[in-house]
């Protein structure tokens, strides 16, 4: 089955405690992204990824990294968490080229707050 | 820098009833236009996606159209089920910038 895996599904965290969330495809999309939605604001890019070691940076990138070493995988990087990054956070794929370019794919969702 | 809006922000119907929901976005140079779909405690699903060269996408009881020179969108459904209450999300650009989303319209529908 295709899809978006995203690891863990619900974090609790402590402000300064560095912490990653996973993301995982299997439809060897070049395309991955990371959102984040806050009640208000909407969704909001945080980075994007073109294709392995291509990655750049989306409306939020403050306080997160990312790397991109396989095609599959995408992990998002909190190095010092803050309060201000308690969100809801999607990883999204896609292809970028062929019938079905850039309908994108999401993750279920991380839950993360931040204390 | 692009901003998308959706109308309403909220809609509550009678089941059975067709429906329209409003998308308009500031910066009519897009590279495509999706209409997604989300439930509580779940990710987004893509319902329909239209090429910024297309004027309208079926899937189903849905039917999204879009007017570029306009900056509009408007995603159609015909003869609404409670199944179908959720938030749906407009959102434009695509490529390799990425999404660029409305605050959604959260629709119920009635039994």
């Amino acid at each position: 089955e295709a899809q978006v895996t995203q690891n863990p599904r619900y974090l609790i965290t402590v402000t300064g405690k560095k912490l990653t969330v996973t993301c995982s495809q299997n439809m060897n999309h070049e395309y991955m992204s990371w959102y984040r939605q806050d009640p208000g604001l909407g969704l909001r890019q945080i980075y994007y990824s073109m294709n392995v070691e291509v990655t750049d940076k989306g409306d939020v990138p403050e306080g997160y990294k990312v790397s991109r070493k396989e095609k599959r995988n995408f992990p998002l990087i909190l190095e010092s968490p803050s309060p201000n990054q308690t969100s809801l956070y999607f990883c999204a794929s896609s292809f970028l080229s062929g019938t079905t370019k850039n309908i994108q794919y999401f993750g279920a969702g991380t839950r993360l707050s931040v204390l | 820098k692009q901003e998308v809006t959706q109308i309403p922000a909220a809609l509550s119907v009678p089941e059975g009833e067709n429906l329209v929901l409003n998308c308009s976005f500031t910066d009519s140079a897009i590279y495509n236009l999706q209409w997604f779909r989300q439930d509580p405690g779940k990710g987004l699903t893509s319902l329909l996606l239209i090429q910024s060269s297309q004027r309208e996408q079926t899937s189903g009881r849905l039917n999204a159209s879009l007017d570029k020179s306009s900056g509009r969108s408007t995603l159609y459904i015909a003869a609404s089920q409670p199944g179908d209450s959720a938030t749906y999300l407009c959102a434009v650009g695509g490529g390799a910038d990425g999404l660029t989303f409305g605050k959604g319209t959260h629709l119920i529908i009635q039994p």
